[in-house]
């Protein structure tokens, strides 16, 4: 079955960084991208960034630059997402999405994760 | 990298057809043939519709269906039914290597 298995989720201090993890199953891992989109409470999807792991090319979309890793492990068939200097505002629910490719671009996302909460608070 | 533009709402009756645009521009989808639709419902996933414009996934119906003309792309669903009603946002490939995300549409009903 091919699935995408997110970590739980995470509540976070301002300043602080949280790190979250994507499993995959039931495909091959180096045929495809992993995104990360985040959606707040309430509003619209919003693409973060996506990486190509066999090739090892990633991009960020610039609002996150500076701020957010994305990795991928080939051995263990897991994506991870990083983001740092946490505000109130990154309080979100976030996907990993496997990245359709085409040559070194992602095109779209065909599956999903099942999304991970993260909380920033003081 | 600014988000491409779609309608807040559309509504349509049961079996009754809509469209929902998707306009960027030239640095994205009026370049690219690389536009996705997404469909989500409430507390759910978001589920690929169309991918490369015109494509549909493997399980979707055919009563979506998507177009692109200059750099506006939409999407129709033909013989609405009351499952239809969710949430719809577009994404494109664009210049600067990122994927870009439409506002969202809801889709109501009547």
């Amino acid at each position: 079955q091919v699935q995408l298995i997110q970590s739980g989720a995470e509540v976070r201090k301002p300043g602080s960084s949280v790190k979250v993890s994507c499993k995959a199953s039931g495909f091959t891992f180096s045929k495809y991208a992993f995104n990360w989109v985040r959606q707040a409470p309430g509003q619209g999807l919003e693409w973060m960034g996506g990486i190509i792991p066999t090739i090892d090319i990633s991009n960020t979309a610039q609002r996150f630059q500076g701020r957010l890793s994305i990795t991928a492990d080939e051995a263990t068939n897991t994506g991870y997402m990083e983001l740092d200097s946490l505000r109130s505002e990154d309080t979100a629910l976030y996907y990993c999405a496997r990245g359709m490719v085409r040559g070194v671009v992602i095109i779209g996302m065909d599956i999903w994760g099942q999304g991970t909460t993260v909380t920033v608070s003081s | 990298q600014s988000a491409l533009t779609q309608p807040a709402s559309v509504s349509g009756s049961p079996g009754q057809s809509i469209t929902i645009s998707c306009t960027g521009t030239s640095g994205d989808v009026g370049s690219y043939n690389y536009v996705s639709w997404y469909q989500q419902h409430p507390g759910r996933v978001p589920r690929l519709m169309i991918y490369d414009v015109t494509k549909r996934p493997s399980g979707v119906s055919y009563r979506f269906s998507g177009s692109k003309s200059g750099n506006t792309a939409s999407l129709t669903i033909s013989g609405l039914q009351a499952d239809d009603e969710a949430d719809y946002y577009c994404t494109s490939y664009a210049s600067t290597g990122s994927l870009i995300f439409g506002g969202g549409t809801k889709v109501t009903v009547l």
